[in-house]
């Protein structure tokens, strides 16, 4: 199975600061990499598909880049409906699978 | 809009077999792959399966002896057997639309997710 780590496990952040969350790929993965935000009790809800692809009605300031292994998510200027739990999700091959995910809290 | 709502027993026992079915509004499931995920409380999320209404269907290994997804185009639902539970296997249920081309491939829509609980 292709192992996805995530890094920060959590992150402390305050409103309209800057993020980042990196996604890195136990093997190559070409852009086959999508992003989930998942807020308490609730289902995840797809950000960004194909590595950097913004999904409808998405807010622009979520970002995202990266291939092969190495993978970013940038949030440019935090909201408090940002805070969240962020997942990267690999779809290259199956078993389809997802990093630990990153807790964002409110510092 | 697509919606997907998830439906069940929310306790089953060990050793038994754990039956849940998704319901699709707003759109047909003869289209796309129609998937299964789940997350224990607490914790992170697993892929479980999904099926095609062609028959193609892919499990996780580490399930597949144990998973059957199948498809009611009758009733535009699709549901999950997953037999011998164990109380490990106690989750948030998710379906989810799974849309794939030469080019992409992620889960776009998801119902809410139910719990299931094993214990005797």
């Amino acid at each position: 199975d292709i192992q996805l780590t995530q890094s920060p496990s959590s992150l402390s952040a305050s409103v309209e600061d800057r993020v980042t969350i990196t996604c890195r790929a136990s093997q190559t993965i070409s852009t086959y990499l999508n992003w989930y935000q998942q807020k308490p009790g609730k289902a995840p809800k797809l950000l960004i598909y194909t590595a950097s692809t913004l999904q409808s009605g998405v807010p622009s300031r979520f970002s995202a880049s990266g291939s092969g292994t190495d993978f970013t998510l940038t949030i440019s200027s935090l909201q408090p409906e940002d805070f969240a739990t962020y997942y990267c999700q690999q779809s290259f091959i199956t078993p389809h699978t997802f990093g630990q995910g990153t807790k964002l809290e409110i510092k | 809009q697509v919606q997907l709502q998830e439906s069940g027993p929310g306790l089953v026992k060990p050793s038994e077999t754990l039956s849940l079915t998704c319901t699709v509004s707003g759109g047909s499931i003869r289209s796309h792959y129609w998937s299964w995920i789940r997350q224990p409380p607490g914790k992170g999320l697993e892929w479980i399966g999904y099926m095609h209404h062609s028959g193609s269907a892919n499990y996780n290994p580490s399930l597949e002896s144990r998973v059957t997804i199948s498809l009611d185009t009758s009733r535009n639902q699709f549901s999950l057997k997953l037999s011998s539970v164990t109380a490990a296997e106690a989750a948030v249920y998710y379906c989810a639309r799974y849309v794939t081309s030469t080019t992409l491939a992620y889960f776009d829509t998801w119902g809410q997710g139910t719990l299931v609980t094993v214990s005797s």
